[in-house]
């Protein structure tokens, strides 16, 4: 059965750092699609954060040179490093995995439950 | 940037049919997935490849796509249909994936 579960999260102050953890079973990390995903206060989904069975990573523009998407291949394990956070970075933050319906074109077929990161001062 | 666009919110009584549209240029050579966000959970997929539904998710969920627009149609709403639902594709340089707006499905 694949699972993913979420850890991390936290209350923080603009311009803290946290650093999200998303720890997998039931299938091995490194050989898919990975992203984070948040879901801000009011707002919709929002894909943050990708990272490819080959290592490449994408971010979106709102997050672009303050996150940092990794994964330890050892602990089958997702991370999402947040620095200099900002208030609009409140939401809840969700790892999901990547399943793909032909070349370059991914849905997301499992989710975790998420884990609440809150900046505010 | 590339976007999908949904309806706000759409409702429907117990037993009726239910229609969700998503509109966005590159659907016209994208897939498209549809989830399904209950209030306090996690999203759910419940349409993938325009019109595939993964086992487990009911029936009256199906899922059409006609040019730039997708549709997510609900045949039979039941109160526990009541959701956000979000659309989902490729960007255009398909280096990411975007969702739709979301749509509030409040059943009467």
């Amino acid at each position: 059965e694949v699972r993913l579960v979420e850890s991390g999260g936290g209350l923080v102050q603009p311009g803290g750092s946290l650093r999200l953890s998303c720890a997998a079973s039931g299938f091995t990390v490194r050989n898919n699609y990975m992203s984070w995903v948040r879901r801000a206060p009011g707002k919709g989904l929002e894909s943050v954060s990708v990272i490819f069975s080959g290592g490449d990573t994408y971010y979106g523009e709102s997050v672009k040179g303050r996150f940092t998407i990794s994964r330890d291949n050892v602990k089958n394990t997702l991370h999402l490093q947040m620095n200099s956070l900002k208030p609009e970075d409140t939401a809840m933050y969700y790892c999901a995995r990547g399943s793909v319906v032909v070349s370059a074109q991914y849905y997301f077929d499992s989710w975790g439950q998420g884990t609440q990161v809150t900046v505010s001062s | 940037s590339y976007e999908l666009t949904q309806p706000p919110s759409v409702s429907a009584s117990p037993g009726e049919t239910a229609k969700i549209t998503c509109s966005g240029d590159a659907l016209a050579k994208h897939y498209s997935s549809w989830y399904q966000q209950k209030a306090g959970q996690a999203p759910v997929l419940v349409i993938y490849k325009d019109s595939e539904r993964p086992s487990g998710i009911p029936e009256r969920f199906s899922g059409s796509s006609s040019g730039t627009t997708v549709t997510l149609t609900v045949t039979g709403v039941q109160a526990e249909d009541e959701a956000d639902y979000y659309c989902q594709s490729a960007d255009s340089t398909y280096s990411h994936q975007v969702f739709g707006g979301g749509t509030e499905l409040t059943v009467l």
